[in-house]
């Protein structure tokens, strides 16, 4: 079965550390999209992706970057960690072709916590 | 950006219907979304409505689109323990899904 993976599901690092996340999918979706979860915000998007080599900036994307280079991985990467980015973090994709309704497919989050 | 609106938290008794409530931004959505998320996990697609649609019905869940108001309602018939979540209201816009903050249902003996 078609699903998105994301790891590690827990992750405590210390401040100015360099932190990957990683999003894997096999739906073959075009479309990736990083979002982190905070009481109080609810979901915020961080990036997205609408295919190969083509990222975009969310509304809080500050602090974090993303690389798109195959269709299934779109790694999420804090330069520089903050304790302001200590957050849930979940990763969606979604079909592209017209005829799809743009549900997005969630990951199971990741739990990051910057020391 | 504009958000979308929905309440934060809503109590009902086991047994009773719960219906949750949202306001979105754009006239021009073609779809309009409800996600569940129970403890620990990500999101999971409860249900959806396509915009020229004013009611979806599946099992026990109705959903009301009031376009003119740009309103959107979940309904949950004999609300079980199960149904215990936070349940997000969304809308497409410029080919990206707005989320509302989330409704936490919690159940009542």
């Amino acid at each position: 079965d078609a699903e998105i993976t994301q790891s590690p599901r827990h992750k405590i690092t210390e401040t100015g550390r360099q932190v990957t996340l990683a999003c894997h999918q096999t739906w073959n979706h075009n479309n990736m999209f990083w979002y982190r979860q905070d009481l109080g915000h609810g979901l915020r998007l961080i990036h997205y992706s609408y295919g190969v080599q083509d990222t975009n900036k969310g509304e809080v994307s500050d602090g974090y970057s993303v690389s798109r280079s195959n269709t299934e991985d779109l790694p999420l990467t804090l330069e520089s960690a903050a304790s302001s980015q200590t957050s849930v973090y979940f990763c969606a994709s979604s079909d592209s072709r017209a005829a799809s309704t743009d549900t997005q497919y969630f990951g199971p989050g990741t739990r990051l916590t910057v020391l | 950006g504009e958000d979308v609106e929905q309440s934060l938290f809503l109590s009902v008794r086991e047994g009773d219907s719960s219906v949750i409530n949202c306001t979105y931004t754009d006239s021009s959505s073609t779809y309009l979304y409800w996600y569940k998320q129970e403890p620990g996990a990500g999101l999971q697609l409860l249900t959806y409505i396509f915009s020229n649609m004013d009611m979806k019905q599946d099992q026990r869940l109705t959903v009301l689109l009031n376009k003119k108001d740009k309103h959107l309602s979940l309904r949950i018939a004999d609300t079980q323990t199960g149904d215990s979540a936070i349940y997000f209201c969304a809308e497409n816009r410029d080919d990206k899904i707005i989320f509302g903050k989330g409704t936490r249902l919690h159940i009542l003996p």
